[in-house]
């Protein structure tokens, strides 16, 4: 099955700096990419997908990347703010809307 | 996206006793999934809940354990039976909107302690 592979596990910035968050993933069938944020209490909350036809997505300050060759994805936060704080997971999907999930990396955002 | 409601969205119960979570999502969907997430961990797919059949389950996961429900296309129910400190968790509803989708959407979460 997949194995999905996720660092660091937290990670510190200043506000205004760039954050990134890397993925690797083991099973070359897997062709979308999703993003989760979760914040204290709430559910995951989709932010950006990136599917395997395509080599980098951007949203505002947000973009994916994705080099299937090597089998790995990351997410980049550009200008961060203190909002983004929370923990952030990549996932794969595993068949139709199924997702295997990496560990996770907690961000925290200092003003 | 669809809408997803997950009630209660917390609960304290007594070891050895059952819990039912339901999940109603706004619109009918192709896809229902439950997760779980245990404390400080990530997200680990228990069963797909398949609308008029057994749900399918993940290695590790059994019915017995976590017999779910799927009358029609817009709710399903997760019961954790016969619990213990161990099962104490965030449960997640999740779903696929439609034939072919890839995108997950996850509800609030139920986050169960178990004393």
């Amino acid at each position: 099955g997949e194995n999905v592979e996720q660092h660091p596990s937290t990670l510190s910035v200043q506000e205004g700096d760039s954050a990134v968050i890397k993925c690797t993933y083991s099973d070359s069938a897997s062709n979308y990419f999703p993003w989760y944020k979760q914040e204290l209490g709430k559910g995951p909350q989709l932010i950006i997908d990136i599917r395997s036809n395509v080599g980098e997505k951007k949203d505002q300050r947000i973009a994916v990347t994705l080099n299937k060759t090597a089998k790995h994805f990351s997410l980049h936060i550009t200008e961060t703010q203190p909002e983004d704080s929370a923990v952030y997971f990549c996932a794969a999907n595993s068949g139709y809307s199924t997702l295997t999930f990496g560990k996770g990396t907690m961000l925290l955002v200092s003003p | 996206s669809a809408v997803i409601s997950q009630k209660p969205s917390r609960d304290i119960c007594q070891r050895g006793t059952s819990l039912t979570i339901q999940c109603q999502v706004d619109s009918q969907v192709t896809m229902m999934f439950w997760y779980r997430q245990q404390p400080g961990q990530s997200l680990t797919l228990i069963a797909t809940a398949n609308q008029g059949s057994e749900a399918t389950y993940e290695s590790g996961f059994v019915i017995d354990k976590f017999p779910i429900s799927r009358p029609n296309l817009t709710f399903s129910t997760l019961t954790v039976s016969n619990m213990s400190p161990e099962d104490s968790s965030i449960y997640l509803c999740s779903v696929g909107e439609g034939v072919g989708s890839t995108e997950a959407f996850f509800g609030q979460g139920t986050r169960l302690t178990v004393v």
